[in-house]
């Protein structure tokens, strides 16, 4: 079945380090791929996506790139923030199929000035 | 548009108690998922509708829970005979197809059962 797997965190940078979170997924068919982000205390927020092999996904200084010969989405940033700091979720869904969201356990980033 | 709303924020209840949430979409979405969320992990899809029609409902979803969404506009998710592993955050979310179904989630309510 459907699955996406990410890098454990805590990830801790520096502000102003560049931050990469891997995601790597396992789908039939041709799934569209999504970040989401989950500040403190708030609700998931859609950070970007993209639909089709190749296409680039981004939002806020986030970019992803739908790579299907490796079956990945790896978040990056070339400057991190302090306000970056949140919890990241990979995430897949067949929109042929079902669109129902098949999320990774999430990537907890830390920021410190 | 005030974005999708879930009430109660948080819930306490005792194990065998029934539990109701309520999830209001944004207005004029068609379509509105369940997710249920455990610590650490990611969220897993419960169900999901299209106005007022259930269309799929995962294998997480025992018995005990049921899921209505009667005029096609807000939904309620009821737990009865709650279990301790039940305690979760339960979110919702909204989608249409002018946005490419693209999922708007509310903040979630928490449920915690002792």
């Amino acid at each position: 079945g459907n699955s996406v797997t990410q890098m454990e965190g805590p990830v801790t940078l520096s502000e102003e380090a560049f931050l990469t979170i891997n995601c790597t997924y396992t789908a039939t068919g041709y799934p569209s791929l999504f970040w989401y982000v989950q500040y403190p205390g708030e609700g998931l927020q859609l950070l970007l996506k993209a639909t089709k092999a190749d296409d680039k996904g981004s939002n806020k200084g986030f970019e992803a790139t739908y790579r299907k010969e490796t079956t990945s989405f790896h978040l990056e940033k070339g400057s991190v923030q302090v306000s970056d700091s949140a919890v990241y979720f990979c995430a897949l869904s067949d929109l042929y199929n079902t669109d129902k969201l098949i999320f990774g356990t999430g990537t907890r980033l830390q920021v410190f000035p | 548009d005030t974005g999708v709303s879930q009430n109660p924020r948080h819930k306490i209840t005792k194990r065998g108690q029934n539990v109701t949430f309520r999830c209001d979409p944004i207005s004029e979405h068609n379509r509105l998922y369940w997710y249920r969320q455990t610590l650490g992990q990611g969220p897993e899809f419960l169900t999901y509708f299209q106005n007022e029609a259930q269309l799929e409902k995962s294998r997480l979803l025992s018995d005990r829970f049921s899921a209505e969404r009667p005029k096609g506009s807000f939904s309620t998710l009821e737990i009865q005979r709650t279990e301790q592993g039940d305690s979760a955050m339960y979110l919702c979310a909204s989608s249409s197809p002018g946005q490419g179904y693209e999922q708007y989630f509310g903040p979630g309510t928490r449920l915690t059962v002792t």
